[in-house]
């Protein structure tokens, strides 16, 4: 496996079900990112990791629970979703927070439809 | 708060050449441009950092106007390869997240 890889990449949940969104990074990177791309809407930073500590969370609700056991994958834990969270998740990673040209690289996303 | 990207969409013929801007009422950093097609991730094209440069990728360039807060993405010669949205988002400073606009719909037809 190469890049970033995000599973599942389809996700279909009711209201009241718990699930996981799972992403790797293969590329040695210290920082990852987890973004909601709704349609019509720009891409929104949802929470950052570097070395494993979580260094923002953008007021996400708390039935989104980010997990980053080590800088090669990080989670998003679900539970209790509401209708308008149905979108794509995208994952992303980088070199570290902070660095100056620091790209990002981006998994091809969960597409998440909530009932 | 996001930048503002114009146009919103665009439609080419083969070989036609685009530009798409990118601005921000705040000082910038850097300006980071993506491009996503329809079902998949986006894919890094370029960062610009503060100081005014000017980068190139195959017939796709950008130039980073400080003083005028913004960046603007430049198509030469289009190829139906180009097709997708493109997406700038900016870093106030280097530690900064970064804020992406709302994309602009390209389109190449043959």
């Amino acid at each position: 496996e190469t890049g970033v890889t995000q599973t599942p990449r389809h996700l279909v949940m009711g209201m009241t079900n718990k699930k996981s969104l799972k992403c790797e990074q293969h590329l040695g990177h210290n920082a990852m990112y987890w973004y909601k791309q709704s349609a019509k809407k720009p891409l929104e930073l949802m929470f950052v990791y570097n070395f494993k500590e979580q260094t923002e969370n953008n007021s996400v609700p708390s039935r989104f629970s980010p997990e980053c056991p080590n800088s090669s994958h990080l989670f998003l834990h679900l539970h209790t979703l509401q209708p308008e969270d149905s979108a794509l998740y995208l994952c992303a990673s980088s070199q570290a927070v902070g660095l100056a040209g620091n790209e990002q690289f981006f998994g091809p996303g969960t597409r998440l439809t909530v009932l | 708060q996001q930048p503002v990207q114009s146009p919103q969409a665009v439609i080419l013929r083969e070989g036609e050449d685009a530009v798409i801007n990118c601005s921000s009422s705040k000082a910038l950093y850097s300006v980071h441009w993506y491009r996503q097609k329809h079902g998949e991730a986006p894919v890094f094209l370029m960062i610009l950092l503060k100081g005014g440069e000017q980068k190139g990728h195959e017939k796709i360039s950008a130039s980073f106007n400080e003083k005028k807060q913004q960046s603007s993405l430049y198509l030469t010669a289009s190829q139906l390869s180009y097709s997708g949205t493109y997406f700038c988002g900016k870093a106030e400073g280097s530690g900064s997240r970064l804020t992406f606009g709302e994309g602009t719909q390209l389109t190449v037809n043959p």
